[in-house]
């Protein structure tokens, strides 16, 4: 059974630019959600996709989107990065009717904005 | 305007000895609770749950307690061992949410000692 797996693991951006964050789910999974932890913090729920389509977001601004593709795998894009988007983002899978609330997580993705 | 609060940041227990984490939410609307826990470098692991219709949940050495009207959950590790030291957030869920839409806390980092 192959894990929820994130790329890149780490990386470095300027302020404005933007970045795309990639995400497998665990086999058989088909939901996807994505958190933002920043330092010292909790992760905070950015937003979730089921089969394809946003089911539910979080208290984050239009320029973080994201995308599920067929075989469930995710992108979290983020525009116009500002200093504050500097954190670990964690996507996290589940199997939709599966017991309530319980997510897979992957490692992370460390970002940087300089 | 935190949700759900770890008020310790840190603990420190005796191998062997019970560990105590402790957890307040605020939102009654709140009726699923999670513990997972984060080595570093590694992603949150799920680790156990209660439903808001029950005050008690066990799983081998983990026990997590529900006091709704003091709207409180603790976790309890016995006997605590070396590699229970780690990172444990407490999260929370209110029904006809999203799945993944989970509220968590800062976390409580639990050192663990020979």
């Amino acid at each position: 059974e192959t894990g929820v797996t994130q790329s890149p693991t780490h990386l470095i951006k300027t302020r404005g630019q933007q970045v795309t964050l990639r995400c497998s789910s665990q086999s058989g999974h088909n939901t996807v959600s994505w958190y933002q932890q920043a330092l010292g913090q909790g992760p905070q729920f950015i937003f979730q996709y089921y089969r394809e389509e946003e089911n539910g977001r979080g208290n984050f601004p239009p320029r973080f989107s994201g995308l599920q593709f067929p075989n469930y795998s995710s992108e979290l894009n983020v525009n116009a990065l500002e200093l504050d988007d500097s954190a670990l983002y964690l996507c996290a899978s589940s199997l939709g009717g599966a017991r309530f609330g319980e997510l897979f997580f992957g490692e992370g993705s460390r970002l940087t904005v300089l | 305007d935190q949700q759900v609060k770890q008020n310790s940041p840190s603990l420190s227990v005796q191998e062997g000895r019970i560990s105590i984490l402790n957890c307040d939410y605020t939102n009654s609307m709140f009726d699923y609770f999670l513990w997972y826990k984060k080595y570093p470098a590694e992603g949150p692991t799920f680790l156990i749950s209660i439903s808001s219709i029950k005050d008690k949940n066990e799983d081998g050495r983990f026990t997590v307690f529900l006091n709704k009207s003091a709207k409180h959950l603790s976790l309890h590790i016995v006997p605590s061992q070396p590699g229970d030291s780690a990172v444990y957030f407490c999260a929370a869920t209110a029904g006809g949410g999203s799945q993944g839409n989970l509220i968590f806390g800062k976390g409580t980092k639990l050192s663990v000692k020979p």
